[in-house]
């Protein structure tokens, strides 16, 4: 199993050009999320999934669009990046859970490192 | 008060040391918690999930205490390896409004 994969690994912009990262996990995880991690701030959750056609905002969802059409994959799009979005981008999956606590443990892609110029 | 709360470190410790470092949070409604780990330019792997009656792996020992409003980790017998950030993870469930926070990390080098 490969568990999270993200593509692509690395990825230079200028401002104003759009792109789409992709996740993929091949664990059956119900659940997804998209983090950014920068110096000093620690990862913060910019949108999530439970769900199969079914997004939610996390704490930094403004400048990112995402969708879920398949079970396995969630992509994160920038329509217009910005070079406030240059940072590492973490994708990652858990299992649903059937207790109140709702949110598992987390098994983490490779990261995506972004510079917007 | 901020939501989830580290001493980002470094924690420098001789090899064979114990060392503990905790998280605090403000939600007093948060239901789960956990440790990660993070080397360098590498992605956080899950440590350790936290229980309330606390749980123990090895040489590492999470807590929680909900009076109080943190969490805990105790690593004993350092080894080099254990050199790494170690996150720690607050999750909320609530109508409309699930948070999951993660923690800025504390920094910790196992000295030889």
């Amino acid at each position: 199993n490969a568990g999270v994969t993200q593509t692509p690994k690395f990825r230079v912009l200028k401002t104003g050009q759009s792109m789409t990262l992709l996740c993929a996990q091949d664990m059956n995880h119900e659940y997804m999320y998209w983090y950014r991690q920068d110096p000093g701030m620690g990862l913060r959750l910019i949108h999530y999934s439970v769900g199969e056609g079914t997004t939610a905002k996390g704490e930094v969802p403004d400048g990112y669009n995402v969708s879920r059409l398949k079970k396995q994959n969630f992509l994160l799009g920038l329509e217009s990046a910005a070079p406030s979005q240059t940072s590492v981008y973490f994708c990652a999956s858990s299992y649903a859970s059937e207790k109140a606590e709702k949110y598992n443990e987390q098994f983490f892609g490779p990261g995506t490192r972004l510079t917007v110029l | 008060r901020k939501e989830v709360e580290q001493d980002p470190g470094p924690f420098n410790v001789p090899e064979g040391a114990t060392v503990a470092f905790n998280c605090t949070y403000s939600n007093s409604a948060s239901q789960s918690f956990f440790w990660y780990r993070q080397d360098c330019r590498k992605e956080p792997k899950l440590l350790m999930s936290v229980y309330s009656s606390g749980n123990e792996d090895g040489r590492f020992t999470a807590q929680l205490n909900r009076a109080s409003q943190y969490i805990s980790l105790l690593i004993r017998d350092s080894k080099l390896s254990d050199s790494a950030t170690y996150l720690c993870v607050v999750n909320t469930v609530a109508p409309r409004d699930d948070k999951i926070i993660f923690g800025k990390g504390t920094r910790l080098h196992i000295l030889p």
